[in-house]
């Protein structure tokens, strides 16, 4: 059974840089992909890529290409999320989600990460 | 890319009754759908994926088919404890969320 726990909550001024962790645990790590979701306030779900912590391999939807970046450490089983050039647009919670079966089926959710962004 | 249409964005029922969810996918994206079900202040669940595949564990008056690039999502008895925003993904290509459909009770 695989665990994903993040971080927790984020206060960050406009133009900073986030990073959210989520660590991982009860399968092997390398095993399945591990995609990054978020959520506005009141809003729908946004996917911003994925991450293969084999290899680190990844892919960003177009919207974040220029300001995510996605890792992974394997000796401790995390997975990060950067996200820079902050605005209050990016105020939401950051999901990781485990895809243990298929590539880009995520059945395993972490609990979210409350980034707000704030003057 | 893949623009995926979800309506009704809100709907109530009452207890017992059938609800029907659909997504528009902007092209073909073949049975590369799932659905899942968000309950406020939770991570989203995973319902159905591959168009019609029930997740283990999920209780199986939900349900899920395609016709073309219409994907259709079914409760077939709406119960008290199915009050929660669900979303249709695509992952044919880079994936991408439907805007989501928020069930009330009657």
């Amino acid at each position: 059974q695989v665990h994903l726990v993040q971080s927790g909550a984020e206060l960050k001024k406009p133009g900073a840089s986030v990073k959210v962790s989520c660590k991982a645990s009860g399968s092997n790590f390398t095993t399945y992909y591990v995609h990054w979701v978020r959520q506005a306030p009141g809003q729908g779900l946004e996917w911003m890529g994925l991450i293969n912590p084999s290899g680190g391999g990844t892919s960003y939807a177009q919207k974040f290409q220029d300001r995510v970046t996605m890792t992974s450490n394997t000796s401790t089983t995390t997975l990060y999320l950067e996200l820079t050039n902050l605005s209050s647009e990016d105020t939401a919670v950051y999901y990781c989600a485990g895809a243990l079966r298929y590539p880009d089926v995520c059945d395993v959710w972490g609990q979210g990460t409350l980034v707000t962004v704030s003057s | 890319d893949i623009q995926m249409t979800q309506s009704p964005s809100s709907l109530s029922a009452s207890v017992g009754d059938r609800v029907t969810i659909t997504c528009q996918a902007s092209q073909d994206i073949m049975n590369y759908l799932s659905w899942y079900q968000q309950k406020p202040g939770k991570a989203p669940k995973l319902l159905i994926y591959d168009a019609s595949k029930l997740e283990i564990g999920v209780p199986s008056r939900f349900s899920g088919s395609r016709s073309g690039t219409l994907f259709t999502f079914l409760i077939s008895s709406l119960q008290p404890e199915d009050i929660a925003t669900y979303y249709c993904q695509q992952y044919e290509r880079l994936p991408s969320f439907g805007g989501g459909t928020k069930v009330e009770i009657k």
